[in-house]
């Protein structure tokens, strides 16, 4: 089955700290995503990636950047944490194509205080 | 606007009952549908898709789409207390990367 693997867990942060989120998939999938999901919002898509070198804004994308150094790699940077962005963060990996499923990772619990 | 709505927000039923949860969205270029299930501390696991109107039978789930109207339902058949989690109605439209809409999801308890 697919594999992805988010760190860390759990993360406390500061506020105008930097914070980064790391997602790894030994899938060979594409496509990885980055989403927030809170109460009453489900899931929001923040950055998007085709593949190693690409990042592309999603629905959500102020405060964030995102880092694809590989196939496998993605990264979401909070370059100033806010306790706005206090969340829980999920990565996904898709192999493209129409109508292609999401594999998610178990996901990265962020406070900001 | 939410562009996938679900009903109803929560939904309880006995062991053995059957379960029905409701998407629909307002968005025409939506395609393609799937249900995730989250559990509790888990991410989201997709549960089945949805492309062509009608039923499609997975065990004891069954999903039904009318394009038409935009709307896409999840059947549980003789619910189990393993099913109980947070369940997601997503869209995506036809350009090639998923970029998945997910509407707000409904929460089922299966008591015994």
């Amino acid at each position: 089955e697919a594999a992805v693997t988010q760190s860390p867990r759990n993360k406390v942060a500061v506020t105008g700290g930097k914070v980064t989120l790391s997602c790894n998939q030994t899938n060979n999938h594409n496509n990885m995503y980055w989403y927030r999901q809170d109460t009453g919002h489900g899931l929001r898509l923040i950055h998007y990636s085709y593949g190693a070198g690409s990042t592309e804004k999603g629905d959500i994308p102020d405060g964030y950047k995102a880092s694809r150094p590989s196939q496998e790699n993605f990264s979401l940077i909070l370059e100033l944490a806010t306790p706005s962005q206090t969340s829980v963060y999920f990565c996904a990996s898709g192999d493209a194509g129409r109508g292609e499923t999401l594999y998610f990772g178990s996901g990265t619990r962020l406070t900001v205080l | 606007q939410q562009k996938v709505q679900q009903s109803p927000e929560s939904l309880s039923v006995p062991e053995g009952g059957m379960a029905s949860l409701n998407c629909t969205s307002s968005d025409r270029n939506f395609q393609y549908f799937w249900w995730y299930r989250q559990h509790s501390g888990e991410g989201p696991k997709a549960l089945m898709s949805i492309f062509s109107d009608g039923d499609k039978k997975e065990g004891r789930f069954t999903a039904h789409l009318n394009k038409a109207s935009l709307h896409v339902s999840l059947h549980i058949r003789d619910s189990q207390p393993s099913d109980s989690a947070l369940y997601f109605c997503a869209a995506s439209g036809t350009q090639v990367v998923g970029q998945l809409t997910f509407g707000r999801g409904t929460r089922l308890q299966v008591y015994a």
